[in-house]
């Protein structure tokens, strides 16, 4: 039973254009959200984040956006660089779950100089 | 030390063989977590501890599994009688309270290989 999806495994981008990412969750209990970045041969590392109470992120570069009725989220990476280029993840947890995450397949973007 | 230390980075062992994989959490850390990621997957839960206790195994897949968190800082995983299946990468992280899901640190993971 896969929780957290996502559907794409790849993605490819021309460099300054927008990147989306996309995820879908099925445990309405899920109250945070976050999205993780993997280079080759390192661990995950935390890129942005949501509450279940907003229905969008923004740092930077990057946006997250929540739909809470659709049970779906998405990354907005806008311009996207050469150096976005890695594996993201996005991942959810429940308020009484000790910070458990569960995580999607992760969808690997290529950006394109 | 300034981040989540996993030793060994790599390991190869023989089918049936005992392994055990060292995370060192960053220092005040009391949330420490072990996940497995599979070749195309994401990470996968196994166990998380607050301070010296297992606080969730419920992702530890057999009884070949087992972790410990002595003193509430050191982790260790242990594998008994390892099967081909159990080879991926298991990440560790920590985190300072445990609570919502960010602020994990992952450290750079153990790779390995059951032949």
């Amino acid at each position: 039973d896969q929780q957290v999806k996502q559907n794409s495994p790849s993605l490819s981008v021309q460099e300054g254009r927008i990147s989306i990412l996309n995820c879908d969750y099925t445990n309405s209990m899920f109250d945070y959200f976050l999205w993780y970045k993997k280079y080759p041969a390192e661990g995950p590392t935390f890129l942005i984040s949501i509450s279940s109470i907003k229905d969008k992120n923004e740092d930077g570069r990057f946006t997250v956006f929540l739909n809470k009725s659709a049970k779906h989220l998405s990354l907005h990476i806008v311009p996207s660089q050469p150096g976005d280029s890695a594996v993201y993840f996005c991942a959810a947890s429940a308020r009484d779950q000790g910070g458990k995450l569960i995580f999607g397949q992760g969808t690997e973007l290529s950006v394109k100089p | 030390g300034a981040g989540v230390s996993q030793t060994p980075s790599n390991k190869v062992t023989e089918k049936g063989k005992y392994v055990e994989l060292r995370c060192d959490p960053i220092s005040g850390h009391t949330a420490l977590y072990w996940y497995r990621q599979s070749l195309g997957q994401g990470p996968e839960f196994l166990i998380y501890f607050q301070g010296t206790g297992a606080a969730d195994d419920s992702g530890l897949p057999n009884d070949r599994f087992f972790a410990v968190r002595p003193e509430g800082s050191v982790s260790t995983l242990k594998i008994q009688r390892t099967e081909r299946g159990d080879s991926a990468v298991y990440l560790c992280a920590s985190s300072l309270t445990g609570q919502g899901g960010y602020g994990y640190t992952f450290g750079s993971g153990t790779r390995l290989t059951v032949v």
